[in-house]
């Protein structure tokens, strides 16, 4: 059972650059979560997927982040016209039906706006 | 506003010992779940154990445990015979229905050989 992947791993992008990550979750599990972790800080949430309806939006994703899970297996997350403020670590996670409040974390996107 | 609290930025431990990080948490809900995640340097959260709110019985996982404390809003992790392996960042973090974690701001775990 292959866990939760994240492309690419690193990203370096010149502000107002859009971008794009890809997340495939642990095969079966129907919900997605994405959160931000900025160095030395804990992850806050971005938002979640309930197969593919977007259920959850945090007030911390600007009209600039989009997310899509369009046939409710991979995931993507879009930042248009990044700004330095962007540069986080992106992380992913994926919960099962039979255990949704638990969540296995993938190994992040490293995003550096210059 | 569910939050969670991480009093101890750092924390040191020598090999084989055990040390215990604390965490506290605030809700009005009655039924959720506690983690503590283990994050090592520039790798990836790995989960090391969770608690469900209505069950009593302390969980446990090999040389990590829990002191979970309801009414007093507590949930602290003991690691046993520490491993230099052991060495991280510990996230404490609540849950409720499958929806989104909550974590607090961690805490730096070094293991002295």
């Amino acid at each position: 059972d292959t866990g939760v992947s994240q492309d690419p791993r690193h990203k370096i992008t010149k502000r107002g650059q859009n971008v794009t990550f890809r997340c495939d979750p642990i095969s079966e599990h129907n919900r997605l979560y994405w959160y931000r972790q900025t160095l030395g800080q804990g992850p806050e949430f971005l938002t979640y997927f309930q197969n593919e309806a977007q259920l959850e939006k945090s007030r911390l994703l600007s009209d600039r982040f989009s997310a899509e899970r369009p046939k409710g297996s991979f995931s993507t997350l879009e930042i248009q016209r990044t700004e330095q403020g962007d540069s986080a670590m992106y992380l992913c996670a994926s919960s099962s039906p039979a255990f949704p409040d638990t969540q296995y974390f993938g190994p992040g996107t490293r995003l550096t706006v210059l | 506003a569910q939050t969670v609290t991480q009093s101890q930025p750092e924390m040191s431990v020598q090999e084989a010992e055990t040390v215990t990080l604390s965490c506290t948490y605030d809700t009005s809900e009655s039924d959720y779940y506690l983690f503590w995640y283990k994050q090592p340097p520039s790798r990836q959260m790995i989960l090391v154990i969770r608690q469900e709110a209505y069950k009593q019985q302390n969980a446990t996982e090999n040389r990590f445990s829990v002191n979970f404390q309801k009414a007093a809003k507590s949930f602290s992790l003991k690691i046993s015979d520490s491993q230099l392996g052991d060495a991280a960042m510990y996230f404490c973090a609540y849950g409720v229905g499958g929806n989104k974690l909550v974590f607090g701001a961690g805490t730096i775990l070094r293991v002295k050989s």
